[in-house]
């Protein structure tokens, strides 16, 4: 079974700041499909980046995810307000389709 | 517009079964080719991929959850629903219904339900 370690478990920078979220799979993720999302308290997940690097519609460009195999990264070039929230990486190339267990991104 | 609605008990006795629909307006289930999934997130933790099903009734699920897991769907409702028996604590969670972003995968949910938080008490 895959587990997805994200790291680091939290992250905290200023709006205006670059911001590098890991996810790390225990195996390959067959054909890069990762996927990450963004949740506010609240709220249903948004979801950002699929396929490792395919933003989904109405995403800024601030926003790209990079990776392959089993090690995936999720960068947003400069920090937004609204950006502060958990981010969560998925793999669904396999079942069970595991989430890691999240990226706190909160303000410095 | 496509939109996604849970509906269901929002108290469950534990031993008992939580049921949850989910009803899809703006696409119609059987016509499609997605998996339309279930995902949880209990209180103060992170997400958790319950289970998919296909618009003919081929399913996925979480082997965590053992054999608690019935996912079905009711193309004439465009409904469908999640059963989850002998419910503990541990079940007490918000409960999301998603479509994925593309057809013939089970990830990637662009499409979300509003979630609904079910607690299981006695």
């Amino acid at each position: 079974e895959f587990v997805l370690t994200q790291s680091p478990g939290t992250l905290s920078l200023s709006p205006g700041d670059r911001a590098t979220l890991s996810c790390r799979a225990s195996q390959s993720v067959p054909a890069g499909y990762l996927a990450w999302y963004h949740h506010k308290p609240g709220q249903a997940p948004r979801l950002l980046i699929y396929g490792a690097s395919s933003r989904a519609t109405g995403i800024p460009d601030r926003f790209s995810g990079s990776g392959s195999g089993t090690d995936f990264t999720l960068t947003i070039s400069r920090l937004e307000p609204e950006d502060f929230a958990v981010y969560y990486c998925q793999q669904y190339g396999s079942p069970p389709y595991t989430f890691g267990q999240g990226t706190k991104l909160e303000i410095k | 517009q496509l939109q996604l609605q849970e509906s269901g008990p929002g108290l469950v006795k534990p031993s008992e079964t939580l049921s949850l629909t989910c009803t899809v307006s703006g696409d119609s289930i059987s016509s499609s080719s997605y998996y339309w999934g279930w995902i949880r997130q209990p209180p103060g933790r992170g997400l958790e991929w319950i289970g998919s099903i296909y618009s003919g009734g081929s399913t996925n699920h979480n082997p965590s959850l053992k054999s608690r897991v019935t996912i079905s769907v009711d193309t004439s409702k465009n409904q469908f629903s999640l059963k989850l028996s002998s419910v503990t604590a541990a079940d007490t969670a918000v409960y999301y219904c998603a479509r994925p972003v593309m057809e013939w995968l089970a990830g990637g949910f662009d499409n979300w339900g509003q979630g609904t938080l079910v607690t299981v008490s006695s």
